[in-house]
């Protein structure tokens, strides 16, 4: 099993620039989300998802889209890149949601938004 | 709402000795509870998790944590520190619905030769 992949590792943006984060999971899991990560912010979620076709807002969700047509693939749209999105971006995924169940994180996805 | 605190931003302990990361949580009801490690440039790993049974939790790499409902805590330690330990710590509540996590704002651990 490949885990979590995202891609791409890197990416430099301009204000105003589209992109879409990739993440996929081959471990048949129900529940996928994305967080960001800040310096001494810890991680927030952005966006989830419980299953194909089902998503959900986190804490954070606003300049982002998500959807969710297959139950491996779970991208992160950016629609109008802005500086204050410049993080790094963690996609999880696990059996069945957060109760009791380990997350399994990809290995990030550092993004720069000049 | 579930949130926790982590009371230390920055820990340094020399090889050898106990590690002690501390957590306190906030919780209506009885919380999954979780530590996570993040090395330098990687993902999140688990560590363990307290699911309301057994208080005293052991995880991997030697690491356990114990959950005192007295004292909503939910501390992180370890009997002897290597080298490899050294990394950032997170602790982590689910938040009542299920579907999302609140993290800590992470402890960073440095471990001294």
């Amino acid at each position: 099993n490949a885990g979590v992949t995202q891609t791409p590792k890197f990416q430099v943006l301009k204000t105003g620039q589209s992109m879409t984060l990739q993440c996929a999971q081959d471990m048949n899991h129900e529940y996928m989300s994305w967080y960001r990560q800040d310096p001494g912010m810890g991680l927030r979620l952005i966006h989830y998802s419980v299953g194909a076709g089902i998503t959900d807002q986190g804490e954070v969700p606003n300049g982002y889209n998500v959807s969710r047509s297959t139950t491996e693939d779970f991208p992160l749209r950016l629609l109008s890149a802005a500086p204050s999105q410049t993080s790094v971006y963690f996609c999880a995924s696990s059996l069945h949601g957060t109760d009791a169940y380990e997350q399994y994180f990809g290995p990030g996805t550092r993004l720069t938004v000049t | 709402a579930q949130s926790v605190t982590q009371l230390d931003s920055h820990v340094s302990v020399s090889e050898g000795t106990p590690v002690l990361l501390r957590c306190n949580y906030s919780s209506s009801y009885s919380p999954s509870l979780f530590w996570y490690v993040q090395h330098p440039n990687k993902g999140l790993q688990l560590l363990l998790k307290y699911t309301s049974a057994a208080t005293l939790v052991k995880g991997i790499n030697g690491f356990e944590a114990e959950f005192k409902k007295s004292e909503t805590s939910f501390h992180l330690t370890k009997p002897s520190a290597h080298m490899s330990d050294a990394a950032e710590y997170f602790c982590v509540v689910s938040v009542g619905s299920g579907y999302a996590l609140n993290f800590g704002k992470g402890t960073s651990l440095l471990v001294t030769p």
